[in-house]
């Protein structure tokens, strides 16, 4: 079974600010199924990213998916007060779905 | 529009049972694997079993194999949870997703399962 570790825990930035999200499997993950979601509180998960990189519909520009093999990467160029939020990647294989434990978004 | 509806949580005593179900809208349900992923409070995502359209080919999770039971029901596009010998450690938030591909584009709101003496 395939671990996704992400890092860091929780980030602490302000609105305005890069923010760099990282994801890092314990074997090496074909791009194609490596995806990235947004978890605001009370919410259910909404698909950012799929393929590794491609953003899903609707989703602004200033998210970005990059990465391959056992090192992905999101990246929210400017952030926006909606941002703040919990993140999660995803991959898929072997008939069976791992997530990361996820990445907290909080204001500083 | 894709609209998926989870019903049948609440409360329930360790060693109980309890079934879920999903109400899907808006897609053609016999095409689409189905699966159900739960959400510990104040913990991550975890894939729990999924379905394919036909439902001849099921997968669980390790931590609920042979407790739990994932069915559908085509007809009435409803997908199904039997949940056998629930643990303190099922207490969660069961989502009901639609998978495109090797992602879940579509979720519904999910619903609560307490299992408490």
């Amino acid at each position: 079974e395939i671990v996704l570790t992400q890092s860091p825990g929780t980030l602490s930035l302000s609105p305005g600010e890069r923010a760099t999200l990282s994801c890092r499997a314990s074997q090496g993950v074909s791009s194609p199924y490596l995806a990235w979601y947004q978890q605001r509180p009370g919410q259910a998960p909404r698909l950012l990213i799929y393929g590794a990189s491609t953003r899903a519909t609707g989703i602004p520009d200033r998210f970005s998916g990059s990465g391959s093999g056992t090192d992905f990467t999101l990246t929210i160029s400017r952030l926006e007060p909606e941002d703040f939020a919990v993140y999660y990647c995803q991959q898929y294989g072997s008939f069976m779905y791992t997530f990361g434990q996820g990445t907290k978004l909080e204001i500083k | 529009e894709v609209q998926l509806v989870e019903s049948g949580g609440g409360l329930v005593q360790p060693g109980g049972s309890l079934r879920l179900s999903c109400s899907a809208s808006g897609f053609s349900f016999s095409t689409y694997t189905m699966n159900w992923v739960r959400q510990a409070p104040g913990k991550g995502l975890e894939w729990v079993s999924s379905i394919s359209g036909s439902s001849r080919t099921i997968y669980y999770a390790d931590s609920v194999k042979g407790r739990f039971t994932i069915s559908r029901d085509n007809a009435k596009n409803s997908l199904y949870l039997q949940m056998n010998s629930l643990r303190a450690e099922d207490t969660a938030v069961y989502y009901c997703a639609r998978p495109d591909g090797p992602h879940f584009r579509y979720w519904g709101q999910g619903t609560l399962v307490t299992v408490s003496s």
